[in-house]
């Protein structure tokens, strides 16, 4: 169990430009997780996968996220057009089935300029 | 949609002391599962402890147990013997019938020396 990747671990970018995230889930869990966290505040739920079907994508979120998962590995996360409210934590996490808990990966923060 | 509310923004308790952190939530499910995950400063977010709630037994894991009240929908976080790397963020979460997790705004706690 060599845990959950993120990476980047940092990332700052201007506003306008678009930018992408890996997470590497932990091998033998089939469902991932996006979260985002702003400091203080509770992970807010983007969207998750059970495999590479996407289950959900919060109403929450504009066109300018999307999210793959591909042949249900590793899965990324790409933002169009940053802007200055993407500023966040974005956190990643896997769990192998329903009532097990989630193993978060270190979290990537973005910062907008 | 289940919500998760912790009352409390931030608590203090003296090292070796005990302290309780609040946890309510909203949902008409009758099976699901409660969580509490400790993220310490610039931390990965780890599993502090689970409950079924199918389960009258309050769960306990060495030093950290739970208050779960089914009915009145509270879930309620136990540290005794409070040590100073206890000290991080407390997030109470609920995963629902679809293996959404949904978590509170957080409780900070800091402890004394």
């Amino acid at each position: 169990d060599t845990g959950v990747s993120q990476d980047p671990r940092h990332k700052i970018t201007k506003r306008g430009q678009n930018v992408t995230f890996r997470c590497d889930p932990i091998s033998e869990h089939n469902r991932l997780y996006w979260y985002r966290q702003t400091l203080g505040q509770g992970p807010e739920f983007l969207t998750y996968f059970q495999n590479e079907a996407q289950l959900e994508k919060s109403r929450l979120l504009s066109d300018r996220f999307s999210a793959e998962r591909p042949k249900g590995s590793f899965s990324t996360l790409e933002i169009q057009r940053t802007e200055q409210g993407d500023s966040a934590m974005y956190l990643c996490a896997s769990s192998p089935l329903g009532g097990s808990p989630l193993h978060f990966g270190n979290g990537t923060r973005l910062t907008v300029t | 949609a289940q919500t998760v509310t912790q009352s409390q923004p931030e608590m203090s308790v003296q090292e070796a002391e005990t302290v309780t952190l609040s946890c309510t939530y909203d949902t008409s499910e009758s099976d699901y599962y409660l969580f509490w995950y400790k993220q310490p400063p610039s931390r990965q977010m780890i599993l502090v402890i689970r409950q079924e709630a199918y389960k009258q037994q309050n769960a306990t894991e060495n030093r950290f147990s739970v208050n779960f009240q089914k009915a009145a929908k509270s879930f309620s976080l136990k540290i005794s013997d409070s040590q100073l790397g206890d000290a991080a963020m407390y997030f109470c979460a609920y995963e629902n019938n679809f293996n959404k997790f949904y978590f509170g705004s957080g409780t900070k706690l800091n402890v004394k020396p």
